[in-house]
């Protein structure tokens, strides 16, 4: 089945404690990205990635960083988390293609709510 | 930087039509998009319209765009209880770099 799998669903920690939410997707996507989403404000991008190696930051990337070694797996590391990162947080994958004209639908994870106290 | 804003809240009656509005401010955007999130999931793409469209009709959803008042509407007709989620619009610019999402409307459909 086409997905993208997230890891934690669920997780409570504190502040300081390095974290990361991995994100993985089975479909050879190129393009990935991680957003949060917190009530009011929607969701907003972190990082994203139109391939391999190439991330870049989006709307609100201080406090997180990400890496792309691998085409399926997008992390997302909190090397120090503070109680401003309790969110909802979602990774999502497209073709991705620099076309123009192309279509590019997201696919989103089910989500990672993060708790930091 | 871009803007993507929609009001927050709609409530409807079961079969009545809905319609959630979008405001972007990117002219550049090349896709805009609907999609739609139930309650404790990810985000579903539900429609998306090219930028020199005006309409667009796929069974119960019409989006409308006006892109000289970079407005974006999405219209539900016969509004169901399965209706009931949190609708984002979303803008993209050529080559899909980035995607901007509006702060999304939460639909409520009273029985």
């Amino acid at each position: 089945e086409a997905q993208v799998t997230q890891n934690p669903r669920y997780l409570i920690t504190v502040t300081g404690k390095k974290l990361t939410v991995t994100c993985s997707q089975n479909m050879n996507h190129e393009y990935m990205s991680w957003y949060r989403q917190d009530p009011g404000l929607g969701l907003r991008q972190i990082y994203y990635s139109m391939n391999v190696e190439v991330t870049d930051k989006g709307d609100v990337p201080e406090g997180y960083k990400v890496s792309r070694k691998e085409k399926r797996n997008f992390p997302l590391i909190l090397e120090s988390p503070s109680p401003n990162q309790t969110s909802l947080y979602f990774c999502a994958s497209s073709l991705g293609g620099v076309r123009d004209r192309d279509f590019n639908e997201q696919f989103f994870g089910p989500g990672t709510r993060l708790t930091v106290l | 930087g871009e803007d993507v804003e929609q009001s927050l809240f709609l409530s409807v009656r079961e079969g009545d039509s809905s319609v959630i509005n979008c405001t972007y401010t990117d002219s550049s955007s090349t896709y805009l998009y609907w999609y739609k999130q139930e309650p404790g999931a990810g985000l579903q793409l539900l429609t998306y319209i090219f930028s020199n469209m005006d309409m667009k009709q796929d069974q119960r959803l019409t989006v409308l765009l006006n892109k000289k008042d970079k407005h974006l509407s999405l219209r539900i007709a016969d509004t169901q209880t399965g209706d009931s989620a949190i609708y984002f619009c979303a803008e993209a610019t050529m080559g899909y770099q980035k995607v901007t999402f509006g702060t999304g409307t939460k639909l409520q459909v009273i029985p």
